[in-house]
């Protein structure tokens, strides 16, 4: 069983819907929850920061962690063509550090 | 955050030969990784460089084909010695933020093609 399991995708949207991007994780020990966005030949950058469990917002972006079913999620609200790239999910405690493989989002104008 | 560069942005290379990648950080940082990344698969994480010590390298990789070197807070290499078509890939090193290895910064990449 692989460590974070994220489905690949590609997921294509009209411009204005409402997008949600998930991920599940092997190990209850994990503590930090992390959302990277990856635009087509550019590295990854850090969109959402989670520790533990609950939820948090910033902007149109909200992250949500699980525990209790090992589940990660980001939603995008009002989503833009902008926001078309690939999303990596990624979690970790300690020195041990995953992420998933990403899914791949176009957002139609 | 911290901004990262990256040199060659891109190469094409002959089997046999080595590679040299620079990866430059505008700010003093303790821990820098190093990642590949093929298509449709997720970062694997190649080593991690601290500064004034020897490169942790993960399972599957090993010094003599990736050496690392570290020589100050701002500056790392990763070389992909011996290159064989399997090294085809992207490579990509990061920067740790304010939250260590749960928030890195990443460069732009290095897009290698070994014929």
């Amino acid at each position: 069983q692989k460590e974070v399991e994220q489905d690949p995708g590609p997921l294509s949207v009209p411009e204005g819907a409402i997008v949600s991007l998930n991920c599940t994780y092997s190990n209850s020990a994990f503590q930090y929850f992390m959302w990277y966005r990856q635009y087509s030949r550019k590295g990854p950058e850090l969109l959402m920061y989670t520790y533990s469990s609950g939820n948090k917002e910033d902007g149109r972006f909200t992250a949500q962690v699980d525990k209790s079913s090992k589940y990660i999620s980001l939603f995008i609200r009002d989503s833009q063509p902008s926001d078309s790239a690939t999303y990596l999910c990624a979690t970790g405690a300690g020195n041990q550090f995953y992420f998933g493989t990403g899914t791949s989002l176009t957002v139609i104008p | 955050s911290a901004v990262i560069s990256q040199k060659p942005s891109r190469d094409i290379c002959q089997r046999g030969t080595s590679l040299t990648i620079q990866c430059q950080v505008d700010s003093q940082v303790t821990m820098m990784f190093w990642y590949r990344q093929q298509p449709g698969q997720s970062l694997t994480l190649i080593a991690t460089a601290n500064q004034g010590s020897e490169a942790t390298y993960e399972s599957g990789f090993v010094i003599d084909k990736f050496p690392i070197s570290r020589p100050n807070l701002t500056f790392s290499t990763l070389t992909v010695s011996n290159m064989s078509p399997e090294d085809s890939s992207i490579y990509l090193c990061s920067a740790e933020g304010g939250r260590g290895r749960y928030e890195q910064y990443f460069g732009p990449g290095t897009r290698l093609t070994v014929t």
